[in-house]
């Protein structure tokens, strides 16, 4: 069963502060990793989509690794700023042709002015 | 471009009575749909998924059930709701075919008195 973790469960940095997420996953067979961002009481908004024979995706201030052999993804955001405080969700997307998502616990950010 | 809706927004329902969530799709054809729900400390967990009309397939036992009576809508519904069923239930879309990324609607907060 795929179990997926992401630490640090909160983090509260000064704004302008490059940072990093991490997301881990136990089952290494996975067809692509997916980080969201969650506002409070907000729907989902897709960020990033690696697939499992990419090492990296970027976009904008965001970029997304993944080391599927180790069973690790780190979210990178550069230059913080207060809009970007939301719930960051990491799902991992295993070896199915109907594309469940596993969800980690998620990564509580707040960039304070 | 592609567009989900998910309505209501907040709905607030007293134990026994029964539910009717819907969800819509635009812009695609023949889509993987989902529902999940999130509940308070508990992250985001899949509770069926359709692969096309008529197609449901549950991924825990639970008091709910759906059905995908149009080709972009999906229902989750109940014919007597728990207090543990209380949560946000969120749908989402994929495109079939290739490694595509899910995306979500904005949820809907049920709370059961």
């Amino acid at each position: 069963k795929q179990e997926v973790t992401q630490i640090p469960a909160a983090l509260s940095v000064p704004e302008g502060e490059n940072l990093v997420l991490n997301c881990s996953f136990t089952d290494s067979a996975i067809y692509n990793l997916q980080w969201f961002r969650q506002d409070p009481g907000k729907g989902l908004t897709s960020l990033l989509l690696i697939q499992s024979s990419q090492r990296e995706q970027t976009s904008g201030r965001l970029n997304a690794s993944l080391d599927k052999s180790s069973g690790r993804s780190t979210l990178y955001i550069a230059a913080s700023q207060p809009g970007d405080s939301a719930t960051y969700l990491c799902a991992v997307r295993g070896g199915t042709s109907y594309g469940k998502l596993t969800f980690g616990q998620g990564t509580i950010l707040t960039v304070h002015p | 471009s592609q567009t989900i809706h998910q309505w209501p927004a907040t709905l607030v329902q007293p134990v026994g009575s029964p539910l009717s969530l819907e969800c819509t799709v635009e812009g695609t054809s023949n889509p993987n749909l989902y529902w999940y729900r999130q509940a308070a400390g508990r992250g985001l967990q899949l509770l069926f998924y359709s692969v096309g009309i008529g197609q449901i397939s549950s991924e825990v036992p639970q008091n709910l059930s759906a059905s995908r009576p149009q080709d972009r809508q999906f229902i989750l519904s109940s014919k007597k709701l728990l207090l543990s069923d209380s949560g946000f239930y969120l749908c989402a879309w994929m495109a079939q075919g290739g490694r595509q990324p899910q995306h979500f609607g904005d949820g809907t907060r049920l709370s059961i008195l």
